[in-house]
């Protein structure tokens, strides 16, 4: 059990386009999410969480603009990259929990290249 | 503020031979819960064990043990019978149980390589 799905699991979008990726709770409801984004070789570094029906809490320095995220249910999250840069070009994690557990459940990552 | 400490980069096994992976962390809670990760290249994060801030007993999985020092803020993995799929990048990580806190804090990781 506990299985969190992310799709794709790599993209490559040109400069100025916008890319979704969707994380999905496909056993259990997520009463939270969230996003985190890895450089290579570097640690996870957490964008934002967000809770089901409610606006996500971003960390200092992400810009909300850039990094739309949307709870919409309690088994998805998407996080859309919009005007995608170069410099956007990272590892994209998800994770989810319920209130329930202390256990973080993470999915296997998607992998943005902006060319 | 939470912060994790690993000063591993990284480190290197001889396969059935046990490694310890070292974790120091610094926070102002009194309740908090610690945790580690395996990434392997695939990217895909592994949980592989917890311990609670008042847990007595250090945490046991498999061949997974967390050697936790409360006074000296260190909570290392143990990993005894080292194998060639436990190479690996691992993280550290710890949360908040007070206010019901939910971020993850993680530290920069130790990549591990486990040889014959």
């Amino acid at each position: 059990g506990a299985v969190v799905s992310q799709h794709p699991s790599w993209v490559i979008c040109k400069s100025g386009t916008s890319v979704k990726i969707e994380c999905r709770s496909l056993d259990f409801q997520a009463t939270t999410m969230f996003w985190y984004r890895q450089f290579p070789k570097q640690s996870l570094m957490l964008m934002a969480t967000s809770n089901e029906g409610s606006k996500a809490t971003y960390e200092q320095g992400v810009e909300k603009d850039k990094f739309l995220i949307n709870h919409a249910s309690l088994t998805l999250s998407t996080l859309t990259v919009t005007s995608a840069h170069p410099e956007d070009s990272s590892f994209y994690i998800c994770s989810a929990r319920t209130s329930r557990s202390y256990e973080q459940y993470f999915g296997p990552g998607t992998r943005l290249t902006v060319t | 503020a939470q912060k994790i400490t690993q000063t591993q980069p990284g480190m290197f096994v001889q396969e059935k031979e046990a490694v310890t992976l070292d974790c120091t962390y610094d926070t102002s809670d009194q309740s908090y819960g610690l945790f580690w990760y395996k990434q392997p290249s695939s990217g895909e994060m592994i949980f592989l064990i917890y311990q609670g801030s008042y847990d007595e007993q250090n945490a046991t999985e498999g061949r997974y043990s967390l050697n936790f020092q409360k006074a000296r803020k260190s909570a290392n993995l143990v990993i005894s019978a080292s194998q060639l799929g436990d190479s690996a990048m691992y993280f550290c990580a710890m949360r908040s149980l007070t206010g019901g806190g939910n971020k993850l804090t993680f530290g920069t990781g130790t990549q591990l390589k486990v040889e014959l």
